[in-house]
């Protein structure tokens, strides 16, 4: 077990491109979180799956943003046209269900030209 | 309204000397409380977690963190930094009733000096 994978580390793209980050969870976790994290800011709660399904969506989580989990295992997180405002250290967790705090990822950290 | 708040954005300290890091939360249910650690351009560890029981909880890396309800407080301490300490400090609220979704204050900056 090597932890919450997340992929790629570092992505650079033109404003108005789309964008897919990757995360791989620990592989017995069945809950899987996304955040994102801007410059000099703690981590927000973008949207939470347990298994496939996906429980709740933040406020934060546009109509550009869709994150899947379609087996219950890895999961992506989808940015469509993105904005200057998109740039951010985007952080994926997974736990088992009933536990008490999670493990984190390294993050994807986006930039925006 | 439930809010993490870490009142020192920046704290300087000697290598050697303790240290402490302030985390107040304003949360409507019983919460769990978490303080996580972050050095530049990686993810978040977990340094220690409180749910119930002793208020005094030991961590990883020496540190430790004290509960006060009555003060809605989560203090961390380290009675004895190193250099490889420095780093993004986070306090993290939980409700006990939910499912994991955290809140997480702004964070505090240590830098460690020889």
């Amino acid at each position: 077990d090597t932890g919450v994978s997340q992929d790629p580390r570092h992505k650079i793209t033109k404003r108005g491109q789309n964008v897919t980050f990757r995360c791989d969870p620990i592989s017995e976790h069945n809950r899987l979180y996304w955040y994102r994290q801007t410059l000099g800011q703690g981590p927000e709660f973008l949207t939470y799956f347990q298994n496939e399904a996906q429980l709740e969506k933040s406020r934060l989580l546009s109509d550009r943003f869709s994150a899947e989990r379609p087996k219950g295992s890895f999961s992506t997180l989808e940015i469509q046209r993105t904005e200057q405002g998109d740039s951010a250290m985007y952080l994926c967790a997974s736990s088992l269900e009933g536990a008490r705090g999670y493990t984190f990822g390294s993050g994807t950290r986006l930039t925006v030209v | 309204a439930q809010s993490v708040t870490q009142p020192d954005i920046h704290i300087t300290v000697s290598e050697g000397a303790s240290l402490e890091l302030r985390c107040n939360y304003s949360y409507g249910a019983t919460p769990y409380l978490f303080w996580y650690v972050q050095s530049p351009g990686q993810g978040l560890q977990l340094l220690l977690k409180y749910f119930s029981g002793d208020t005094l909880v030991q961590g990883i890396k020496g540190f430790e963190a004290e509960f006060k309800r009555s003060q809605s407080s989560f203090n961390l301490r380290k009675p004895s930094v190193h250099w490889s300490d420095a780093a993004e400090y986070f306090c993290a609220v939980g409700a006990a009733d939910s499912w994991g979704k955290f809140q997480f204050g702004a964070g505090t900056q240590v830098v460690v000096t020889p």
